[in-house]
């Protein structure tokens, strides 16, 4: 079965501090892999795609197919990184999210 | 620019009542998609269309239907509301399968009593 684990449902950091959001997947074949985003009263939203390989607001993915993670870094943590995260590998129709990993940035 | 749109925002439903959330999108996206979002379980699959006309289950789809007679149009229907139906539910949308991006909705809360 397609799976995607994110081990930390909650995080905290102190700002300034770097961040790592951990993702990994079992996914036959070569999924697309996605960050989303969902901010306080916001829209769940797109945060970056491995296939564009930019940074997005500091944050930077790396792909691992050897060890099948797609972990979410930021060097230094703002306050305005607090929100909920999303890993999604997506391959053909499947459009599975994981369960999503709650950063919270302390001032 | 709407995007994305949901309604209604709020509800709460009776045990054994039906009710159709409402989804529709303006960006001629061919993909739509229902998800429940429920605390400590982040996104669960219901339903996906790829098309008009086309609609397929995802992970949980049990007690729920859906249909896709337009491209902008796909609402999600409960029939016989049960307490595990409540949750937050978010429609989406994206201009193909995998590999774009999805595009969400602002969520509709449902509780049911």
């Amino acid at each position: 079965a397609q799976r995607v684990t994110q081990p930390e449902k909650l995080l905290s950091v102190f700002k300034g501090a770097p961040v790592e959001l951990k993702c990994n997947y079992s996914y036959s074949g070569s999924p697309e892999l996605f960050w989303y985003v969902q901010y306080s009263r916001q829209r769940l939203q797109l945060l970056l795609r491995h296939i564009s390989r930019e940074s997005i607001k500091g944050f930077t993915a790396d792909l691992n197919k050897g060890e099948t993670s797609f972990h979410l870094k930021k060097p230094f943590a703002q306050e305005e990184d607090s929100a909920m995260y999303y890993c999604a590998p997506h391959t053909g129709n499947q459009f599975y999210f994981g369960t999503g990993t709650s950063l919270t940035v302390i001032p | 620019n709407a995007g994305v749109t949901q309604t209604p925002k709020f509800r709460i439903l009776k045990i054994g009542q039906s009710m159709t959330l409402q989804c529709a999108q303006d960006m001629n996206h061919n993909y739509m998609y229902w998800y429940r979002q429920d605390p400590g379980m982040g996104l669960k699959l219901i339903y996906y269309s790829v098309g008009a006309g086309i609609t397929d289950k995802g992970e949980v789809p049990n007690g729920y239907n859906v249909s896709r007679s337009t491209t902008e149009d796909f609402p999600l229907r409960l029939e016989l509301a049960a307490p595990s139906q409540t949750s937050v539910y978010f429609c989406a949308s994206s201009q193909q399968g995998s590999g774009n991006t999805i595009y969400f909705g602002e969520g509709s809360w449902l509780t049911v009593v």
